[in-house]
């Protein structure tokens, strides 16, 4: 069965601290990696999809890297508004369909 | 505004109880996915339609329903209501199946009491 760990669970960090947040995947036949950005007692929100190992994206300070086996999310030097629980997905192929399957996610604290 | 929208986003019910949660997809889109999201489990997959047709199906009771209509709309039906139904439930819409992102509403917010 295709899982996503994110880790850690949670992160805080100081106004300007840099970091990054870890998301390993186990899935058969790897077609998109997403990561989202969530804010208390709202959707996700869209952030980026990785397809192949070695791919890079970027947008504002995050950046998200994709290798065979993991993701990271590298957020550079936050802010406190990029507070937010950050989910990763990978799209699983099973029994001729096609679904996202979510982490658990980080939930990370910029104090200003 | 995600142009994906939920109705109602809080409802409060009763043990037993069914509700109709309401979902209109994003201009454009062809499928729907509802998602279902408590504290400890994260993210859930429950099910999903494509222009009307029922896609896939992921960890839904059979208490649950739902169907999408010939103007892309989807219901999910929530019967026999438990305590343990009480969580956010999602819709999200994308173009078509594949490797796209999906578009999140902001959600409903059940509570059984």
């Amino acid at each position: 069965e295709d899982q996503v760990t994110q880790s850690p669970e949670a992160l805080r960090l100081q106004e300007g601290e840099s970091s990054s947040l870890n998301c390993s995947y186990t899935v058969s036949g790897l077609r998109g990696l997403f990561w989202y950005r969530q804010d208390p007692g709202k959707g996700p929100e869209f952030l980026f999809t990785l397809y192949s190992a070695g791919e890079e994206k970027e947008k504002e300070r995050l950046k998200a890297t994709l290798t065979k086996k993991e993701s990271f999310l590298h957020i550079t030097a936050p802010k406190p508004e990029d507070s937010a629980t950050y989910l990763c997905a990978v799209l699983s192929h099973q029994g001729g369909s096609e679904k996202l399957v979510f982490g658990k996610g980080t939930k990370l604290t910029v104090n200003p | 505004d995600s142009g994906v929208t939920q109705t109602p986003k809080h409802l409060i019910t009763a043990t037993g109880q069914r509700v109709t949660l309401r979902c209109s997809p994003r201009s454009g889109d062809l499928s729907v996915y509802w998602y279902q999201q408590s504290l400890d489990q994260g993210l859930q997959f429950l099910i999903q339609y494509y222009n009307g047709e029922e896609r896939a199906k992921g960890n839904i009771l059979e208490r649950f329903s739902a169907q999408q209509f010939p103007d892309l709309h989807s219901e999910l039906n929530l019967s026999s209501l438990e305590l343990g139904d009480s969580a956010l439930y999602f819709c999200a819409s994308s173009v078509e199946s594949g490797p796209y992102g999906y578009t999140f509403g902001s959600g409903t917010r059940l509570t059984v009491v």
